[in-house]
């Protein structure tokens, strides 16, 4: 049962363009939503990760929105660059249990010079 | 900054047989999480140990065990390897303090079962 579900599953975006990864969740125990990057045989990094205090967070070119009432979260790449090309995985964790990871799918994202 | 490793980075068996993977988390963190990645799907859980106890388990087979020891390194211990075990296999570890338990992830071992 796939706790965490992330779409689209692969995404082509001209250089330059916008991003866009969404997640959605059932679980509302869920308090920490990390975003992972991950290149072909290496082990995924973390990006970017939001808290359900907030709605949007911020990092360079990558932005978190958050809607809790919803139970979705979503990943936005700004001004995308070929080496943003990489696997991107949601996930989600109750911080206060056991903290392991539920992660999503995964998407797929090639950025095309 | 020194990174969580893991050894060996590639490791190829045969039906049946055992194996062992290492994982070395960063200094300081007191938390080990196992995870396998099958081809093209995403990272499971599969156990994870909190100050060399086992704090929680999610799908590991009863063919599998790990432990954590003192220095807090942590071993995967597969036995009567299936074809299906092929994976990547990913050790990520996380500090109770500071950080938030925020996990890092190690760069994983490829494990191939013939």
């Amino acid at each position: 049962q796939q706790q965490v579900k992330q779409s689209p599953q692969s995404l082509i975006v001209q250089k330059g363009g916008i991003s866009i990864i969404n997640c959605a969740y059932e679980n509302t125990a869920f308090d920490y939503f990390p975003w992972y990057q991950q290149f072909p045989g290496k082990g995924p990094a973390l990006l970017i990760a939001i808290r359900p205090d907030v709605s949007e967070k911020k990092e360079g070119r990558f932005t978190i929105s958050f809607n809790k009432s919803a139970k979705q979260f979503s990943l936005h790449i700004m001004d995308s660059q070929p080496g943003d090309s990489a696997t991107y995985f949601c996930a989600a964790r109750v911080e206060s249990g056991a903290n392991n990871l539920f992660f999503g799918t995964g998407t797929r994202l090639t950025v095309i010079p | 900054a020194a990174g969580v490793i893991q050894s060996p980075r590639h490791l190829i068996k045969e039906k049946r047989e055992t194996a062992t993977l290492k994982c070395y988390p960063i200094p300081r963190h007191d938390t080990v999480y196992w995870y396998q990645q099958g081809p093209g799907q995403d990272p499971q859980f599969l156990i994870s140990f909190y100050e060399k106890m086992q704090s929680d388990k999610g799908s590991i087979p009863d063919r599998f065990s790990a432990q954590q020891f003192s220095d807090y390194h942590s071993e995967l211990n597969m036995s009567s390897l299936e074809l299906g075990d092929s994976a990547l296999y990913f050790c990520a570890s996380s500090a109770t303090s500071g950080s938030r338990n925020t996990q890092y992830f190690g760069p994983g071992t490829r494990l191939t079962v013939l």
